[in-house]
């Protein structure tokens, strides 16, 4: 199985800053890399995939980047409805696999 | 508007069964593949199975291979995940989500998810 590593599991940043989220695969996954945003009892919604393509209606602040076994999140200024759980995932092989999440929270 | 809706989870003792449902619209169902992937309380997402867009193939994780079955009723818009031999580690909120274009499901992300239904296995 590949195993997806998020850092950090956790950051307190403001309204403002740019806050980047790091996601590294075990192996090469290429760009089949997706990530989600979660809200408290909320389902995850879809931001990116291939690693860097934005889903359609999902704001620019948000930009992913990377290749073959490391990969970035970036917000460029956080806004109060971006403080959320972020998740990395693999959809290059099954199983796939997830990160263990990073909580973005308020300064 | 795409909507995936999931029924059907409770309170089940361990070694019981309990069946999901997932009702599909605002999109060409039986063109998609499925997944269902389960979320523990407190906890991160963990996949679970998924299954090709006419129902032939189908994919597990390890923890729950041999215990659960996905299948669907593409008549009926619905996704279905037959769960037996729960455990205490099966209580989750069950998601079901939509894989992001139409054919072959391979190397496509998840990009629609429902609101989830809590399962939880509790003597």
């Amino acid at each position: 199985d590949i195993q997806m590593t998020q850092s950090p599991s956790s950051l307190s940043a403001s309204v403002g800053d740019r806050v980047t989220i790091t996601c590294r695969a075990s192996q090469g996954i290429s760009n089949f890399l997706a990530w989600f945003q979660q809200k408290p009892g909320k389902a995850p919604t879809f931001l990116i995939y291939a690693a860097s393509s934005l889903q359609s209606g999902v704001p620019s602040k948000f930009s992913g980047s990377g290749s073959g076994t490391d990969f970035t999140l970036t917000i460029s200024s956080l806004q109060p409805e971006d403080f959320a759980i972020y998740y990395c995932q693999q959809y290059y092989s099954y199983p796939l696999t997830f990160g263990g999440g990073t909580k973005v929270e308020i300064k | 508007e795409v909507q995936v809706v999931e029924s059907g989870g409770g309170l089940v003792q361990p070694g019981g069964s309990l069946r999901l449902s997932c009702a599909a619209s605002g999109f060409t169902f039986s063109s998609y593949w499925m997944h269902w992937v389960r979320q523990a309380p407190g906890k991160g997402l963990v996949w679970v199975s998924r299954i090709d867009s006419d129902g032939s193939s189908a994919s597990y994780a390890d923890s729950v291979k041999g215990r659960f079955t996905i299948s669907r009723d593409n008549a009926k818009n619905t996704l279905y995940l037959q769960m037996n031999s729960l455990r205490g580690e099966d209580t989750a909120v069950y998601y079901c989500a939509r894989v992001m274009g139409q054919g072959s499901g391979w190397y496509f992300p998840i990009d629609y998810w429902g609101q989830g239904t809590l399962v939880t296995v509790s003597s």
